[in-house]
């Protein structure tokens, strides 16, 4: 499969708990975001990577949470102390920077956290 | 953040065309229009886009109206697998532009 795999599909932690989500890119892909889904809504953005730099980042990732890119390829997304209000899908999208397809990101399965 | 308008949501019966309309009236000359849907439990998935010409692909068409401030989105042929909440979006190409989706418009297809 060369498309954007996200590890875990799944993941149910105590409040308090941190927790990691990997995204792995297509791998030609030198953007990577994130964006966080809530049931009924549509994703919203938390961060944008081109290649490790770290380009721009929502109001909605607070101090609590931090993503990293170190090698430019793929990416992790941790929440430390979570709360039962990051309850949330988490999705990863990739792109590739071209001068006509910029909105064409292409998305993963997403990892879905429940905090209890 | 750019705004688009669609209804919550619509029904299509399964072998006819569904068509999403979509209002964007603050949309500028340099914005592309774009459309993903997203199947439940799933990753949104890109559809297609245009600036001002009608396009086609296999997965639908998209008509722009001459003035640019709204768009239908065309599923020739409505299936099961159809059903999906469909997003429209507008925004410039080339360079990063950050994709803002909104509710989107829950389609449900009807057997």
């Amino acid at each position: 499969d060369t498309g954007v795999s996200q590890d875990p599909r799944h993941k149910i932690t105590k409040r308090g708990q941190n927790v990691t989500f990997r995204c792995d890119p297509i791998s030609e892909h030198n953007r990577l975001y994130w964006y966080r889904q809530t049931l009924g809504q549509g994703p919203e953005f938390l961060t944008y990577f081109q290649n490790e730099a770290q380009l721009e980042k929502s109001r909605l990732l607070s101090d609590r949470f931090s993503a990293e890119r170190p090698k430019g390829s793929f990416s992790t997304l941790e929440i430390q102390r979570t709360e039962q209000g990051d309850s949330a899908m988490y999705l990863c999208a990739s792109s590739i920077a071209k001068s006509l397809s910029t909105g064409e990101l292409f998305f993963g399965e997403g990892s879905r956290l429940t905090v209890l | 953040d750019a705004k688009t308008t669609q209804p919550t949501s619509m029904d299509c019966a399964e072998g006819r065309a569904a068509n999403l309309p979509c209002n964007h009236s603050t949309i500028s000359g340099n914005e592309y229009v774009y459309w993903y849907r997203q199947i439940h439990s799933q990753g949104p998935q890109y559809i297609i886009h245009g600036l001002k010409n009608n396009e086609t692909n296999e997965m639908a068409s998209l008509i722009i109206t001459e003035d640019r401030k709204s768009s239908t989105l065309i599923l020739p042929h409505a299936t099961l697998r159809d059903t999906a909440v469909y997003y429209c979006i507008h925004l410039e190409s080339g360079g990063y532009q950050k994709v803002t989706f909104g509710t989107g418009t829950k389609l449900q297809v009807i057997p």
